[in-house]
């Protein structure tokens, strides 16, 4: 058990619906990451979260937002669905001070599947 | 831009024997950290090992060692002894270090079978 929590652990819906995915990460850690893994793709980063406000920026897609409230817990956004959207979305968190050298803790993912 | 590299999609290995799973990496930075993931059918993402570039020794945790070799950029993971429950998807990742807690970027991944 890794310590990082997302619900839920499994998401069906249909396309052009909008879904919430949850996060909650280490206790103590700041910072938040979102990943997607797809059959194509391979995992991608999407976004990341320090404190509360976004740090960086990746192939995030503009129906996707994200946020981090400040009990820390984040939750990821997507609206619009698409079949394409089915994946496997991880939260992962890490532990201050910044570093090259921490690693990263993933939660045991949400798999979103798109009908 | 970093960039990680593994070139097999697939290995095999017999169980108790030693297996190398391959990755290159491309980065201009100096400071950065090397990590190996696992992530078996169940699907969640296992933290097994990581090397920093400046790290002289080969980092090991149990039957995993990191084999680095700095020069020809490459980082490639030693299981020793495999066991069945070494099955899985194996993921090389690296993030740079000059910009705080930067995100991980990752390879595509092998997929380890272990035999009996």
């Amino acid at each position: 058990d890794s310590g990082v929590t997302q619900t839920p652990k499994h998401l069906i819906t249909a396309t052009g619906q909008r879904v919430t995915l949850r996060c909650s990460p280490r206790s103590g850690d700041l910072s938040v990451y979102w990943y997607q893994q797809s059959l194509d793709q391979g995992l991608q980063f999407l976004i990341q979260y320090y404190n509360g406000e976004e740090r960086a920026k990746g192939n995030i897609l503009e129906r996707f937002s994200a946020q981090q409230f400040p009990d820390l817990h984040s939750e990821l956004n997507l609206s619009s669905l698409e079949l394409g959207d089915s994946a496997l979305y991880f939260c992962a968190s890490s532990p201050t001070p910044r570093s090259a050298y921490n690693e990263q803790f993933f939660g045991p993912g949400t798999r979103l599947t798109v009908l | 831009a970093q960039k990680i590299t593994q070139t097999q999609p697939g290995m095999f290995v017999q169980e108790k024997e030693a297996v190398t799973l391959d990755c290159t990496y491309d980065t201009s930075d100096q400071s950065y950290g090397l990590f190996w993931y696992k992530q078996p059918s169940s699907g969640e993402m296992i933290f097994l090992i990581y090397q920093g570039s400046y790290d002289e020794q080969n980092a090991t945790e149990g039957r995993y060692s990191l084999n680095f070799q700095k020069a020809r950029k490459s980082a490639n993971l030693v299981i020793s002894a495999s066991q069945l429950g070494d099955s899985a998807m194996y993921f090389c990742a690296m993030r740079e270090a000059g910009r705080g807690n930067t995100p991980l970027v990752f390879g595509k991944g092998t997929r380890l079978s272990v035999i009996a």
